[in-house]
């Protein structure tokens, strides 16, 4: 089954700075790669998601791109603010195989003023 | 309903006991999904359902899970002989779509405690 690794656990940037998080997927066969956002005791919730058909997708200060060739994609995060600090989710699932979304297991994203 | 709403919010219980977690997923949405989410980590998948059916029931993680969807709407995990393992928030989702590509909306969850 598909196997979604996720880097790094934590990271912490000063107000205004760029952060970029990494996910690697197992299964080839994955075509859809959503972002969820997860505030201290709320639900997830998406935030972007790219489908294998794309290589690159923007909305705002977030951006998502995608390697399928070396089966990574990565969540990027300009001009940070203190409202983005939150637990960070990437996952991965498959249309033609039927597959639930996969998620890493997540990082945690501090912004300080 | 506006949202996926969840029941009970918190549930503490004693070892060994039988437990029942329900999912009022948004009208219309085909797709529902259980999760689990231990503390730091990130949801761990359980089953997901198309309509009435289990589609992929590959997370469940032993016979002592299981969780029906009889009329295609509201879900109930059940969870028999419980053990301190099962400690977790155990998240419900649904999704508008027929595929397993789209947007998933979460419930708040159900936290299990067992004691």
């Amino acid at each position: 089954g598909e196997n979604v690794e996720q880097h790094p656990s934590t990271l912490s940037v000063q107000e205004g700075d760029s952060a970029v998080i990494k996910c690697t997927y197992s299964d080839s066969a994955s075509n859809y790669f959503p972002w969820y956002k997860q505030e201290l005791g709320k639900r997830p919730q998406l935030i972007i998601d790219i489908r294998s058909n794309v290589g690159e997708k923007k909305d705002q200060r977030i951006a998502v791109t995608l390697n399928k060739t070396a089966k990574h994609f990565s969540l990027h995060i300009t001009e940070t603010q203190p409202e983005d600090s939150a637990v960070y989710f990437c996952a991965a699932s498959s249309y033609q195989a039927g597959t639930a979304l996969i998620f890493g297991k997540g990082t945690t994203l501090s912004v300080s003023s | 309903g506006a949202g996926v709403s969840q029941t009970p919010s918190n549930k503490v219980t004693e070892k060994g006991k039988y437990v029942e977690l329900r999912c009022d997923p948004i009208s219309g949405h085909t797709a529902l999904y259980w999760y689990r989410q231990s503390l730091g980590q990130g949801p761990e998948f359980l089953i997901y359902f198309q309509g009435t059916g289990a589609a992929d029931d590959s997370g469940l993680p032993n016979d002592r899970f299981f969780a029906v969807r009889p009329e295609g709407s509201v879900s109930t995990l059940k969870i028999q002989r419980t053990e301190r393992g099962d400690s977790a928030v155990y998240l419900c989702a649904s999704s508008r779509q027929s595929s397993n590509t789209g947007e998933l909306f979460f419930g708040e969850g159900s936290r299990l405690t067992v004691l």
